[in-house]
Parts: structure tokens; C-alpha cells; sequence
């Protein structure tokens, strides 16, 4: 059972190049979500989705982009690198429900900017 | 302004004894709750939940108690084992939205 798959694991980044980090699920679950989680504190949302096409912001959007054009996949963009974006970034998704599902998480891409 | 706090960074417990993860939020419109648990280097997994129409759910070992008067919820390990040594979080959720608040974790040490 894959479950939630987040590739690269670790990425090292220079300020100002972009990359995107990668998301899928095999549950064909709805909705969607984008965390980073910063040291001593706790996950942060900066994307979500509800299904394909539809996205929306979450509590730290700022730098970042999504897009999600099949049920499976939820890639996260970020376009111009900052030191402040360096974190562990969790992709997650949850069945019908909405927030009241447990969601199921990937494990994580390490990333620093330097 | 954090909506859900966690106030005790870690928790060190003897095994066999109980523990006891503390969790308080603010927003009065959280209405369901939900615990957890993340080892180093994976994700966090799920571990029990609560609808603001109870004030206890019990699962095995692991029991979450709810106070709405009090804007506090609780999570007990009974009995605690070393691989219950991780960081817990605790979460919360207003069943209208799609959003999910998460506290900042609590480190949980059980010592054999």
C-alpha cells in the first residue's frame, strides 16, 4: 500500500532557483493538503485542495503555488527560493468528510535553501 | 496567534505508568478533534479523534477526554510503552471547513 508518496525526499536549493515538489496518492481520496512543518513548531497549512481543479489557500501561501489537475496528483511550486522557505514540507490527503477524516500523510521533503 | 496550543514541549514517563498529553485551543468554533502521532523522519499518522459531542473516545490504550467549557482536551496512554515514544500533536477542526489547526507537538520519552 504506497499510500501517500512525496518525492525528492532531501533537496538542497539556491536562493532564487525553483523547483517543485511532488505529490501522489493512491487512495482516490478528494482532498488534498500541503503542510511545512518549521523546528519546535507545529504544521502549518499552505495549500489545499477539495478536487481536481479547485484549490485554495492555506494559512502560509505566500512563495508558493499548487495546481491539481488529476485526483492523484497535488505538486507544490516554489518559484523563487528563499532561506525562509527552508522546512520539511508534508503532503497529505483525506476522504469525503472533509476535516472531520483523518488525514494520511507522505514522509516528507527535507528542504534547504542556502 | 495560535488556535490550538501544546504547552508542554516533552513528556517523560517511566514505562508502564500512564501518560498524559495536554492540548487547549482558543477558537470556539473547533467542533472535532484529533490526535497525531509522528516518528523521526515519516509523517504524522493518525491515531484517535473526537466530535465535540462527546467528552471521552476510547481506543485500546489511548483515550481522549474533552472539556468545551474549559477549551481543553487530554490524550492518555494507559499503559505507556517505549514505542509510544514519539511526538503526538494535537489538531483541530470546525466540521463545516476544510481546514485542520495543528498544535506544535509534544515530545513523549516513555523510559524502559
Amino acid at each position: 500500500n504506497a499510500g501517500v508518496t512525496q518525492t525528492p525526499k532531501f533537496r538542497i536549493l539556491k536562493i532564487g532557483q525553483s523547483m517543485t515538489l511532488q505529490c501522489t496518492q493512491d487512495m482516490n481520496h478528494n482532498y488534498m493538503y500541503w503542510y511545512r512543518q518549521d523546528p519546535g513548531m507545529g504544521l502549518k497549512l499552505i495549500y489545499y485542495s477539495v478536487g481536481a481543479g479547485i484549490t485554495d489557500k492555506g494559512e502560509v501561501p505566500n512563495g508558493y503555488n499548487v495546481s491539481r489537475s488529476t485526483t492523484e496528483d497535488f505538486p507544490l511550486r516554489l518559484e523563487l527560493a528563499a532561506p525562509s522557505q527552508t522546512s520539511v514540507y508534508f503532503c497529505a490527503s483525506s476522504g469525503a468528510g472533509g476535516s472531520t477524516q483523518p488525514q494520511h500523510f507522505g514522509d516528507g521533503t527535507r528542504l534547504s535553501i542556502l | 496567534d495560535q488556535q490550538v496550543k501544546q504547552n508542554s514541549p516533552s513528556l517523560s514517563v517511566q514505562e508502564g505508568r500512564i501518560s498524559i498529553l495536554n492540548c487547549d485551543y482558543t477558537n470556539s468554533m473547533f467542533d472535532y478533534f484529533l490526535w497525531y502521532k509522528k516518528y523521526p523522519a515519516e509523517g504524522p499518522t493518525f491515531l484517535i479523534s473526537i466530535s465535540s459531542i462527546k467528552d471521552k473516545n476510547e481506543d485500546g490504550r489511548f483515550t481522549v477526554f474533552l472539556n468545551k467549557s474549559a477549551k481543553h482536551l487530554s490524550l492518555h496512554i494507559v499503559p505507556s510503552q517505549p514505542g509510544d515514544s514519539a511526538v503526538y500533536f494535537c489538531a483541530a477542526s470546525d466540521t463545516g471547513g476544510f481546514k485542520t489547526i495543528f498544535g506544535a507537538g509534544t515530545r513523549l520519552f516513555v523510559k524502559a
